[in-house]
């Protein structure tokens, strides 16, 4: 089966200016995660949805983070405008429900200059 | 509040040695807890889960852990490591009451020759 797919593996940016993530879960699966992974911690979870609804998402910045999920396939995470303190990995993860094994995309690692 | 300790940040171990993770979790109920291994420039992949039943599971590349409900514990054990096992380990948490996927911070192992 296909994994997780994310685009781009890799971005710099400016601050100020604006990004998007881009993230294909595997097939079926009704649970998407977004998690921010700063350099030497932990994944932070961003936002998960349930389909195309939103679960949680308490620990995103919504004054510049924004993510949709249209027809409950794939997501887009966007950044606008990005901060230095944005830098990180950012993960997308699905699973096929609620409390399932999460399977992980390798990841989009962004940079802001 | 639902949390997950790793309290080793970076552990070293010589090739062939045995070795020992510590996870500790804070949930009022038993949760559904997970192991992965994150290597570099790699995404992250499962080891091993334990949702019910029997306390010591076995999981992949000869990994085993044993959840612990009185110490509130799910410990990675490895009897004999290899020096492709030097990465970053994660404990995970889903707790179904708050459907939350939690992240350790990890921990990360180096392997001497």
């Amino acid at each position: 089966e296909a994994g997780v797919a994310q685009s781009p593996r890799y971005k710099i940016i400016e601050k100020r200016q604006s990004v998007a993530f881009w993230c294909n879960p595997i097939s079926g699966h009704a649970t998407l995660y977004w998690y921010q992974q700063i350099l030497g911690q932990g994944p932070k979870l961003l936002i998960q949805f349930q389909n195309n609804g939103v679960v949680d998402d308490s620990q995103l910045p919504k004054d510049r983070f924004s993510a949709e999920r249209l027809k409950g396939v794939d997501s887009t995470l966007k950044i606008q405008p990005a901060k230095l303190e944005d830098s990180a990995v950012y993960l997308c993860a699905s699973s096929s429900s609620q409390g399932a094994e999460a399977f992980f995309g390798q990841g989009t690692r962004l940079t802001v200059v | 509040a639902q949390s997950v300790t790793q309290p080793d940040i970076h552990i070293t171990v010589s090739e062939g040695a045995s070795l020992e993770l510590r996870c500790n979790y804070s949930y009022g109920a038993t949760p559904y807890l997970f192991w992965y291994v994150q290597s570099p420039g790699q995404g992250l992949q499962l080891l091993l889960k334990y949702f019910s039943g029997d306390t010591l599971v076995q999981g992949i590349k000869g990994f085993e852990a044993e959840f612990k409900r009185s110490q509130s514990s799910f410990n990675l054990r490895k009897p004999s490591v290899h020096w492709s096992d030097a990465a970053e380990y994660f404990c995970l948490m889903f707790s179904g009451g708050y459907n939350k996927l939690i992240f350790g911070a990890g921990t990360r192992l180096a392997v001497h020759p």
